[in-house]
């Protein structure tokens, strides 16, 4: 497909036990974006990959949280010891360029993640 | 501190009318963009407009245009004869143009109902 592609599109899992969540950016976009958005909130910057390295993960909440980007295409967030607050819609966006201020991003349809 | 603010958590407009969304952002930097992203039920982000902060003439793009006024700090959405398709949540977001800043910070969103 021509879009970002998140999977699962819905995950439900128990506390404390462990999720990866996958996206699949748009092909030849170097820079991948995670952002979470909790229910009737914008989305929160999580991380930024630039290709294969995490430029920044200032937005990490926590050690529990870890996203790779080993080829520099697919991404993972996997989420350790999942809490009920971690429950939220994971987003995921990609962007052909960085640096340049304007650039946008083109946002997947998320993964709505419940903890139970 | 709040760098985005929307005030007006939800909206009902009838069809065919016009309708302003507020957005006011808060930034000490003289370089930076603004963005309106539209988020239908499906979930994904889809970009509708963006104003860079020395951008000298509003942006417009088809039926959405943007009222920049710098002084005030607010980057207002105009969205012309309505369409009941343009029911969704629109966020309100900004990038500061710092070197290896590339995360967008978004406001709390407005929800837009159009009545038939």
């Amino acid at each position: 497909g021509a879009g970002v592609s998140q999977t699962p599109s819905n995950k439900v899992t128990e506390k404390g036990k462990y999720v990866e969540l996958r996206c699949d950016p748009i092909s030849g976009h170097t820079a991948l974006y995670w952002y979470r958005q909790s229910l009737g909130q914008g989305p929160e910057f999580l991380i930024y990959f630039q290709g294969t390295g995490a430029a920044d993960d200032s937005g990490l909440p926590n050690d529990r949280f870890f996203a790779v980007r080993p080829e520099g295409s697919v991404s993972t967030l996997k989420i350790q010891r999942t809490e009920r607050g971690d429950s939220a819609v994971y987003l995921c966006a990609s962007s052909p360029l960085t640096g340049v201020v304007n650039t946008e991003a083109f946002f997947g349809q998320g993964t709505r993640l419940t903890v139970v | 501190a709040q760098k985005i603010t929307q005030t007006q958590p939800g909206m009902f407009v009838q069809e065919k009318e016009a309708v302003t969304l507020d957005c006011t952002y808060d930034t000490s930097d003289q370089s930076y963009g603004l963005f309106w992203y539209k988020q239908p039920s499906s979930g994904e982000m889809i970009f509708l407009i963006y104003q860079g902060s020395y951008d000298e003439q509003n942006a417009t793009e088809g039926r959405y245009s943007l009222n920049f006024q710098k002084a005030r700090k607010s980057a207002n959405l105009v969205i012309s004869a309505s369409q009941l398709g343009d029911s969704a949540m629109y966020f309100c977001a900004m990038r500061e143009a710092r070197f290896g800043n590339e995360k967008l910070t978004f406001g709390t969103g407005t929800r837009l109902t159009i009545i038939p």
